[in-house]
């Protein structure tokens, strides 16, 4: 079983439309995120949810928006799709934020998502 | 504010030959830093982390990082490398205390020749 699994794995789309991508992790972690990866590598954290509860929301325009029904799942949602959305979406989770603990993260395989 | 900066966009090496990927961090106080790997197509894959303790720090396929606090740096070593080590490697920190994100750096694209 996959640990971390994204849903679709490519995502090919109009600028203007609104998609989803899904999120789903079987390791029991309370923490997720989501990172954006562009077209040079560089990664970076958009959003971080425990258990639920949105801790990390990084400068993302807000046509982002996460959606975390329970503890193992975390959605992302864009509404209005620009050019310029167009990277990798890697979603990754691990145990409980607290201050200070040392996480690993773990990642699904990414959401290549192209906007034309 | 934490920062990562890896000096190097590609690594060449021979297969066999050790190799190092760099990375200096920039954190108030004390870092915990980690190194992951991505294969093509692939999501990050830890290999290793620093959180205190013995400087050297040992992890997944044979890989090692040095932590020097005075340079502030945590270089990525293997003393033989695989044409299978072929892969993009990223170094991340994060404070050690409070709720803070995990920065990433740019990656370094390694490439191990046979």
């Amino acid at each position: 079983d996959t640990a971390v699994s994204q849903t679709p794995k490519y995502l090919v789309t109009q600028m203007g439309n609104d998609k989803s991508i899904k999120c789903e992790q079987n390791l029991g972690h309370d923490t997720m995120y989501w990172y954006k990866q562009d077209s040079k590598k560089f990664l970076k954290i958009m959003f971080s949810y425990n258990n639920k509860e949105l801790i990390i929301n990084e400068t993302v325009p807000n046509r982002f928006s996460p959606k975390s029904p329970d503890k193992a799942h975390l959605n992302l949602h864009i509404n209005s799709l620009e050019l310029g959305d167009s990277a990798v979406y890697f979603c990754a989770s691990s145990r409980a934020r607290i201050a200070g603990a040392v996480n690993i993260q773990y990642f699904g395989a990414g959401t290549r998502l192209s906007v034309l | 504010a934490q920062s990562v900066a890896q000096p190097e966009d590609q690594v060449n090496v021979a297969e066999g030959n050790p190799l190092t990927v760099k990375c200096t961090y920039s954190v108030s106080g004390n870092p915990y830093l980690f190194w992951y790997v991505q294969y093509p197509n692939r999501g990050l894959q830890f290999l290793l982390k620093y959180i205190t303790g013995d400087n050297l720090v040992k992890g997944s396929y044979g890989f090692e990082a040095e932590f020097n606090k005075s340079q502030t740096s945590f270089h990525l070593k293997k003393p033989s490398a695989l044409v299978s080590d072929s892969a993009l490697y990223f170094c991340a920190v994060r404070q050690s205390s409070g709720n803070t994100p995990l920065v990433f750096g740019k990656g370094t694209r390694l490439s191990v020749i046979a």
